[in-house]
């Protein structure tokens, strides 16, 4: 069955970095996209971006341009999302979660569990 | 960037009756070429990730009991629960999927009467 972990909770300066991880297993990693979503406290749910495991591209909203990188290693199946220039806006639980094999198919029957960013002087 | 409006913002229902989540898009999501709506439905109970319950609009995901049920196309779709059950009190949020960046609903929070 298919597994996201992801590790464990932040705390950060404001101005600082955090890179979260994404291990999966139960499928072929590179066989699908990975996406990035993030919940604020109270809030709802904001798309971040993608990684495409096998090619390496990446795809981000807008507002993340600059200071997200998505990265991957394949040799133990593990995708990461740094966020660089941290602000106490960015105070949320991030989640990986994986998209359908088809193109096209980016809706999410796989999540990790979360991983609690706190962003605080 | 296409917004997703949900209603309505909070609702609550007695066990045992229907409830409808309304979920409209600020521009079509039915790509033409396949006919199909870019539209999920998830729940979210606290303290957990969201759960799949719905995407191409009304296709139910493995597991998830018939109870709830999507409908709609274009700008305009639905998420029906026909007899609500006390584990139904969640979350639910619409997400389309049709471009970058891809979109949530803004959530409806779903209570017992």
């Amino acid at each position: 069955q298919v597994h996201l972990v992801q590790s464990g909770t932040e705390v950060k300066k404001p101005g600082a970095s955090v890179k979260v991880s994404c291990k999966a297993s139960g499928y072929t990693f590179t066989g699908y996209d990975m996406h990035w979503v993030r919940q604020a406290p109270g809030q709802g749910l904001e798309w971040m971006g993608q990684i495409n495991p096998n090619s390496g591209d990446t795809n981000f909203a807008q507002k993340f341009q600059g200071r997200v990188t998505m990265t991957r290693d394949t040799s133990i199946s593990t995708a990461y999302m740094e966020m660089s220039r941290l602000r106490s806006d960015d105070t949320a639980v991030y989640y990986c979660a994986r998209a359908g094999r088809a193109v096209g198919s980016s809706w999410y029957a796989y999540w990790g569990q979360g991983t609690k960013v706190t962003v605080s002087s | 960037d296409i917004v997703m409006t949900q209603s309505p913002d909070s609702l609550a229902v007695s066990l045992g009756e229907r409830a409808t989540i309304s979920c409209k898009s600020s521009q079509s999501l039915l790509y033409s070429s396949n006919n199909k709506n870019y539209l999920g439905w998830y729940q979210q109970k606290p303290g957990q990730p969201p759960k799949l319950l719905i995407y191409w609009a009304s296709t139910r995901e493995s597991g998830v009991p018939d109870r709830f049920s999507g409908s709609g196309s274009g700008t305009d779709f639905t998420l029906t629960i026909s007899s609500l059950q006390a584990e139904d009190v969640a979350v639910y949020y619409c997400q389309q999927y049709y471009s970058t960046p891809y979109t949530f609903g803004q959530g409806t929070k779903l209570q017992i009467k």
